[in-house]
């Protein structure tokens, strides 16, 4: 089956650790998308690749980073820079502007 | 920048009923597409409809329509003969027409609760 797969579901980390959200699709896709969601909040844009090897920064960079050295993965690090990095991850991807982005199951991300 | 603005956090209809939820948006651009989305407790993101902004007519997807009104950027929803299973967060959200690789923006999202 074609889709995302966002791993893991759940993560928990001490305050001040480095972390990696992984995330794969083997839908062919040029652009991956990570997205953050607070409780009652919508999602809002924190990097985001339109081809291999090249990305830009979304509306809430600060705090995390990306790397897509291959096209089916688009891994985000959530540093120690990060404030208050407790939310929930999206990773979509898509191609088209016509096309709707596919998402990934998320990430539930908790540091204490 | 594009904005995409969800004035109602929260709505309620009763089931078998119809609810509109709003959406506004700011661009200057004339090519773009507009979505909603859904999110239930799973938070799985699924598509529910999709406009493009070119076309005047109003899409529709069973139980879903938009109404679209492109010189008031304005994009409602309406889901006639509510469903238990519409109860969810929904989610407006605007696209640039760029080939590929343009970003979505997302309202904040409408909590809608179906009453049996």
């Amino acid at each position: 089956d074609g889709g995302i797969t966002q791993s893991p579901k759940y993560l928990f980390r001490k305050e001040g650790q480095n972390v990696t959200l992984s995330c794969e699709q083997n839908l062919n896709h040029d652009a991956m998308y990570w997205y953050r969601q607070d409780p009652g909040q919508g999602l809002r844009l924190i990097y985001y690749s339109q081809i291999v090897n090249d990305f830009q920064k979304g509306d809430i960079a600060e705090g995390y980073s990306v790397s897509r050295e291959k096209k089916e993965s688009f891994p985000l690090t959530v540093t120690s820079a990060q404030k208050n990095p407790t939310a929930f991850y999206l990773c979509a991807a898509g191609d088209r502007a016509y096309s709707p982005l596919h998402f990934g199951n998320g990430t539930r991300l908790t540091v204490t | 920048a594009q904005t995409v603005t969800q004035s109602q956090p929260e709505m309620s209809v009763q089931e078998a009923e119809t609810v509109t939820l709003s959406c506004t948006y700011d661009t200057s651009e004339s090519d773009y597409y507009l979505f909603w989305y859904k999110q239930p407790p799973s938070r799985q993101m699924i598509l529910v409809i999709r406009q493009e902004a070119y076309k005047q007519q109003n899409a529709t997807e069973n139980r879903f329509s938009v109404n679209f009104q492109k010189a008031a950027k304005s994009f409602s929803l309406k889901i006639s003969d509510s469903q238990l299973g519409d109860a969810a967060m929904y989610f407006c959200a605007y696209r640039r027409g760029e080939t590929s690789g343009s970003r979505l923006t997302f309202g904040e999202g409408t909590q809608l609760t179906v009453n049996p």
